[in-house]
């Protein structure tokens, strides 16, 4: 079965100081797909960035980068110069296959992060 | 481009009753899927659709039952309101659904509350 571990509830953090979210994961599967999603208070799931099981390189996008460490299953994120927007619960989501071609998302019980003045 | 579209953004029903939620995918998109939240148990995959087929079902009962329509649209069911199916409903688009890399759009989501 598939597991994403978020360990962190909540975490708190100073206006533009970079943070890190932590999220480790469990599968067998060769083949997967790592995803980090924003959700503000009003509920919708931003997609942020994607690192994919094959990728040799961490993936970047803007303030966001994904610190992927393969042989330790981790796929953390890191956001550089927080910003009062960045207030956010954030989720650790992967995608393998869930058999006859099909792909499912399991996402983890995400990080609270909030930014301070 | 416009984003996943929800509707509706809010309802509230009583045990027993049946709803039906929408969703409208982005533009192109063949592929919607349907997540549950709620505090408790976190983000649960309910199923995905792709070409008004359903491909992928989550660990959810029969109460719960979706369909897709040619143009991609998606309808979510939920008959015989229990007030436990209080939770915020979430569809996600993507193009095709078809590899681990493939990135799933998600929408503003429903909010159902059952009294």
């Amino acid at each position: 079965a598939q597991k994403i571990t978020q360990t962190q509830p909540g975490m708190f953090v100073q206006e533009k100081e970079a943070v890190t979210l932590d999220c480790t994961y469990d599968t067998s599967d060769p083949s997967y797909g790592l995803f980090w999603y924003k959700q503000p208070s009003s509920g919708e799931m931003i997609f942020l960035i994607y690192q994919g099981s094959y990728d040799q390189q961490n993936a970047t996008e803007g303030r966001y980068s994904l610190n992927f460490q393969k042989a330790r299953k981790s796929a953390n994120l890191v956001i550089s110069a927080s910003q009062l927007g960045d207030s956010a619960m954030y989720f650790c989501a992967m995608r393998t296959e869930s058999g006859a071609g099909s792909y499912q998302l399991t996402f983890g019980k995400g990080t609270k992060l909030s930014v301070i003045p | 481009k416009a984003g996943v579209t929800q509707t509706p953004r809010y309802l509230i029903k009583t045990r027993g009753q049946q709803v039906t939620l929408s969703c409208s995918p982005i533009s192109g998109h063949r592929s919607v899927s349907w997540y549950q939240q709620t505090p408790g148990q976190g983000l649960q995959f309910l199923f995905e659709y792709f070409s008004e087929t359903q491909r992928n079902k989550g660990n959810f009962p029969g109460r719960f039952s979706g369909r897709q329509f040619s143009n991609s649209r998606s309808e979510m069911n939920v008959s015989t309101l229990e007030l436990g199916d209080s939770a915020l409903y979430l569809c996600a688009s993507s193009w095709q659904l078809a590899g681990f890399q493939e990135t799933q759009y998600f929408g503003p989501g429903t909010r159902l509350l059952v009294l």
